[in-house]
């Protein structure tokens, strides 16, 4: 029973260029989360989303960045014209849906981002 | 008031002591308050997590007392091994359904 899967692991772009990151949640998963983590710190908020909709992008930078999590295949993360502070950890979140919802998050390993 | 405030920043603590970290939140519409344990290189992984109806939570050797007067809430690790070496993070949302609001995390060392 694999768990949330993101990749790629590690990606190094030069600024102004374009970083796609994927996440598949887990099987039956239907609620995505995006966090980004910069060294030293905790976890902040970018988007919730589920299926082909965006429920909360109030973390979410306003420029350069969007999220997508298509009916079918995994969700991206997009950072366009990547600047040297877009370098982070980027976490993928996801959760079951209805009844058997606890509210536990399960995260991915993550996609360590760097810009050089 | 969606800040979660988490100390200490760093905690060194002998195996077989008491590790004990604490966090404050202001917004009282939360109502689900996690741990997390995260590993380097490694996801966040929950630990434990308590509601606000009841004011201790008690699993394995992880406690998370709850303070919903002064708005604080505590992980213990009791009996703590070189294994608990990790960073912990709480957070704490709002029901089953919005994003969770994370402190910015303690790195605990567990020495031999």
């Amino acid at each position: 029973n694999a768990g949330v899967m993101q990749n790629p692991r590690h990606l190094v772009r030069r600024r102004g260029q374009e970083a796609r990151l994927r996440c598949s949640p887990m099987k039956g998963h239907s609620h995505v989360y995006w966090y980004r983590q910069l060294p030293e710190e905790g976890l902040k908020f970018m988007v919730y989303l589920q299926k082909e909709n965006i429920i909360d992008e109030s973390g979410m930078p306003k420029e350069r960045f969007s999220a997508e999590f298509p009916k079918e295949g995994p969700s991206i993360l997009r950072i366009q014209q990547v600047v040297r502070g877009d370098s982070a950890a980027y976490f993928c979140a996801s959760r079951t849906g209805g009844t058997f919802n606890t509210g536990e998050l399960f995260f991915g390993e993550g996609s360590r981002l760097t810009v050089l | 008031q969606q800040q979660v405030k988490q100390s200490p920043q760093s905690l060194i603590v002998q195996k077989g002591g008491i590790s004990i970290i604490n966090c404050a939140y202001e917004n009282t519409a939360f109502d689900y308050f996690p741990w997390y344990q995260q590993f380097p290189g490694k996801g966040p992984a929950l630990l434990i997590a308590i509601r606000p109806d009841v004011s201790e939570k008690k699993e394995g050797r992880f406690t998370i007392s709850f303070n919903k007067s002064a708005k604080q809430f505590s992980l213990h690790i009791m009996d703590s091994q070189p294994g608990d070496s990790a960073t912990y993070f709480c957070a704490a949302g709002t029901g089953t359904a919005s994003k969770l609001t994370f402190g910015t995390g303690t790195r605990l060392q567990v020495t031999l």
